[in-house]
């Protein structure tokens, strides 16, 4: 059981460069989201996707874009790289419940990509 | 938006002493969820609660959704040098329909000494 799968693992990039990072899952799940984590500032939410070729901006979406091409891959790109986007990038997914009031459930997560932007 | 707070930021304890935390925010959620996140990996989820009041368990882990739907507490009882990490609440506020997302809080390092 793969689950969450993030490639890579580990990034330095030079500011302005550009890079994918890849997230794909393996359970059939309908949302799918990308966070970063900051020291002392959680997680915070970048884009998401509710289902496949739909995309949404979340709390931090500046300076990245998402596609979500195919249901279990979900990809995040920086165009143009800068120093504050050194960070650690996670993805999730989630699938959606049966109860309408609940919408979706937990979200599963990938071991993350360390970026640095030097 | 919402927001989840969780504090101190940091808490240290002695290896088989318990340890509560709790998360609140200031509107309701329907949702309460905590994870755990050790170094160098992505968070795990540990319990995951839905209706008001309810209590669970997880071997030593407790964890309560607050009957004003707007807090959770998780209990770790007769620590043990693995728990240490980082534990984050999560919480989806109350019906926002299927697109509604979590909402995390800031995390807890937890420090166990043997």
């Amino acid at each position: 059981n793969a689950g969450v799968t993030q490639t890579p693992k580990f990034r330095v990039l030079k500011t302005g460069q550009s890079m994918t990072l890849l997230c794909a899952q393996d359970m059939n799940h309908e949302y799918m989201y990308w966070y970063r984590q900051d020291p002392g500032m959680g997680l915070r939410l970048i884009h998401y996707s509710v289902g496949e070729g739909t995309t949404a901006k979340g709390e931090v979406p500046d300076g990245y874009n998402v596609s979500r091409l195919k249901k279990q891959n979900f990809l995040l790109g920086l165009e143009s790289a800068a120093p504050s986007q050194t960070s650690v990038y996670f993805c999730a997914s989630s699938y959606r419940t049966s109860e309408l009031w609940q919408g979706n459930t937990e979200a599963f997560f990938g071991q993350g990509t360390r970026l640095t932007v030097v | 938006g919402q927001q989840l707070n969780q504090s101190p930021q940091s808490m240290f304890i002695q290896e088989g002493e318990d340890v509560s935390m709790n998360c609140t925010s200031s509107s309701i959620f329907n949702t309460w969820l905590w994870y755990k996140q050790d170094p160098g990996e992505g968070p795990v989820l540990l319990i995951a609660l839905y209706k008001a009041g309810e209590l669970t368990s997880n071997g030593r882990l407790t964890a309560q959704f607050g009957i004003t739907r707007k807090d959770s507490f998780l209990n770790i009882s007769a620590s043990i040098p693995s728990d240490v990490g980082i534990y984050f609440c999560a919480g989806r506020p109350f019906y926002t329909g299927a697109n509604s997302k979590l909402t995390f809080g800031k995390g807890i390092t937890l420090s166990v000494r043997p």
